[in-house]
């Protein structure tokens, strides 16, 4: 089956930082990959995705390149704000998403 | 256009007490999926539908929980009797060609 690891958190940075959330997968078949994000008290939003090798999703400044020889799908943004605060999820899936454990984000003014 | 929409938000319960949740999906997607987050967790899929097909459903623990997506359109998450660890938030997705969008989910507590 289809897992995922996720770099732990909490994360915190400031404003304005370089931001990096590593994601690895092991997955059956070809897997399309997922960044979601959930603000506190909110379901999970997509954030981005990438359906094929060497693809690039990207969304509000956010990338992420699938990189199928590493079976990886790390979350990068140059410049973090204030309201980017909230749990990213990466989430392979096939016929069903599996997601991590999720990574807390906090950005300080 | 309407997202996913679950009802109710919140609930609280006593345990042994049963509860159920609702789910609208987005209208045109068939794939219905219903996950269980608990706290500091990632969602973990109970059961996922095709149209009114429950085509995945063995994580879903069938002794207590229930489901069903009468019609293909809405779907209900049953829970009898409920226990203390049942509390969790649960959501539902729908989608289609693998993309899916969340509801708000339910906030179980039981006490």
């Amino acid at each position: 089956g289809n897992s995922v690891t996720q770099m732990e958190g909490p994360v915190t940075l400031s404003e304005e930082a370089f931001l990096t959330i590593n994601c690895t997968y092991t997955a059956t078949g070809y897997p399309s990959l997922f960044w979601y994000v959930q603000y506190p008290g909110e379901g999970l939003q997509l954030l981005l995705k990438a359906t094929k090798a060497d693809d690039k999703g990207s969304n509000k400044g956010f990338e992420a390149t699938y990189r199928k020889e590493t079976t990886s799908f790390h979350l990068e943004k140059g410049s973090v704000q204030v309201s980017d605060s909230a749990v990213y999820f990466c989430a392979p899936t096939t016929n069903q998403f599996y997601f991590g454990t999720g990574t807390s984000l906090t950005v300080i003014p | 256009e309407a997202g996913v929409v679950q009802s109710p938000r919140y609930k609280i319960i006593e345990k042994k007490q049963p509860v159920a949740f609702w789910c609208n999906p987005i209208s045109g997607h068939n794939t219905l999926y219903w996950y269980r987050q608990n706290l500091g967790q990632g969602p973990e899929l109970l059961i996922r539908y095709e149209n009114e097909e429950a085509v995945d459903d063995s994580q879903l623990p069938k002794d207590r929980f229930s489901a069903e997506r009468l019609k293909g359109v809405d779907s209900t998450l049953k829970i009898q009797p409920a226990e203390l660890g049942d509390s969790a938030v649960y959501l539902c997705a729908s989608g289609m060609n693998t993309e899916a969008f969340f509801g708000q989910g339910t906030r179980l507590t039981v006490v």
